[in-house]
This record gives C-alpha cells, structure tokens and sequence, in this order.
C-alpha cells in the first residue's frame, strides 16, 4: 500500500527562523518522486520542490529544502529564514508513475 | 506558465441538484485529476484521465461520474448532490506519467451543498 503521513497537524515558528515540516512514505517501488506543495487560504496549490528516489543530493530551491532520508523513508521540507508569508498549508506528496498520494497536511503559521 | 482553471471559485446547491465541475488546463497536458478536499483527510483523488475519452477511478468515486471529450476539459458530476459532498473539489493536469512530472493544480472550488 502507497501512504504518506504528515504527523503535524499544525506548526508555528517565528519570522526568520527555519522550520522543520515532517514527512514519511510507505511505498514497496524502488522509484518514485517525491513532492511538497504549499496551499494558501486562497486554495491553490503551489509546487515548491521535487526530490527523485535516485537522487543522492538533497533538493534545494531557493529557501525551500528537502531532507531526503531513504533508508527511514522520510522527505522533511526545511523552509529557512521563514516569512510571514509562507503562513499556509503544506502538502507532501509521493508519485510513483500511476498515481499521486498525498498526506494529511500541515498547517504552517509564521509568528512575527 | 501552466494555466489550470475552474469554472467556479465557490457553488452553492441544493440536495438532489445535478452538478458541474468544469476544469481546463492550457498546456496540452495529457493527464488530468480531480480530487476533493477535507480538513484532517488531505488531498482524496475521485478520478482520473490520461487521455481523450479514458478515465479511471481514483479512491472514493462513489457518487461522481467525470467527462473527457476534450484533451483540455476535465468535467467532475455530481449526478444527485447530496451534503457530504460539500466539500473542496481541486482540479488537477501533469505533462507525462513519468516520476518527475509534477501535478499542476486550479484554484479549486468551494462546494456547499444544502
């Protein structure tokens, strides 16, 4: 079975300073990609950064990051130097060439 | 820029009314999703199209039926609304079904049915 699992169902951090978003996958494909998106209270759902199953480096796009763990199965978003903002909800998502699964959410506020 | 559009930001039926979904994307993508929305259960995929005239059930299609006639239109239909189908419906279109296509997504609609 595919699952992803976001255990926060609510974070704060404070303007500037980097937050931890968690995320762990369930899934038996030796290749997959994995995703974060973020959504605002306007609904949309932004990309933000794509780490590849085969990929030994960590993503990076631009404050965003991903800690790619393999071997623990977990793909934590790292946002740094954190904005009022990045206040939203945020989506860690697994494609395995069939299907998107994503996880529960985790909603991020940025305190000032 | 990938553009993704949904016919409306917010609805309002009543119980038993047939509703339309309508989604278009600009980009010739090939596949198309669309998913509802709810607090604590994330993102729940309905259907799905990965070409003209194909679909393919997602999770929960129960209560739903969805229309292909065109590369760019994905239709979601709600043939007897019923008030647990209020909800978020998001609209959803990817190039390719390789790993790293990423999925390109409308502004959703907020659904309240009475």
């Amino acid at each position: 079975a595919q699952k992803i699992t976001q255990t926060q169902p609510g974070m704060f951090v404070q303007e500037k300073e980097a937050v931890t978003l968690d995320c762990t996958y369930d899934t038996s494909d030796q290749s997959y990609g994995l995703f974060w998106y973020k959504q605002p209270s306007s609904g949309e759902m932004i990309f933000l950064i794509y780490q590849g199953s085969y990929d030994e480096q960590n993503a990076t796009e631009g404050r965003y990051s991903l800690n790619f763990q393999k071997a623990r199965k977990s793909a934590n978003l790292v946002i740094s130097a954190s904005q009022l903002g990045d206040s939203a909800m945020y989506f860690c998502a697994m494609n395995t060439g069939n299907q998107f699964y994503f996880g529960t959410g985790t909603s991020l506020t940025v305190i000032p | 820029d990938v553009k993704v559009t949904q016919s409306s930001r917010y609805l309002v039926k009543r119980t038993g009314e047939k509703v339309f979904l309508e989604c278009v994307q600009d980009m010739d993508h090939e596949n198309m999703f669309w998913y509802r929305q709810d607090p604590g259960l994330g993102l729940r995929l309905i259907y799905f199209s990965y070409d003209v005239k194909m679909k393919e059930k997602g999770d929960i299609p129960e209560g739903y039926s969805v229309s292909r006639e065109k590369k760019e239109r994905f239709s979601l239909i709600l043939e007897s609304a019923s008030t647990n189908q209020t909800s978020m419906y998001l609209c959803a279109s990817s190039f390719g079904r390789t790993l790293v296509e990423t999925q390109y997504f409308g502004p959703g609609t907020r659904l309240l049915v009475l």
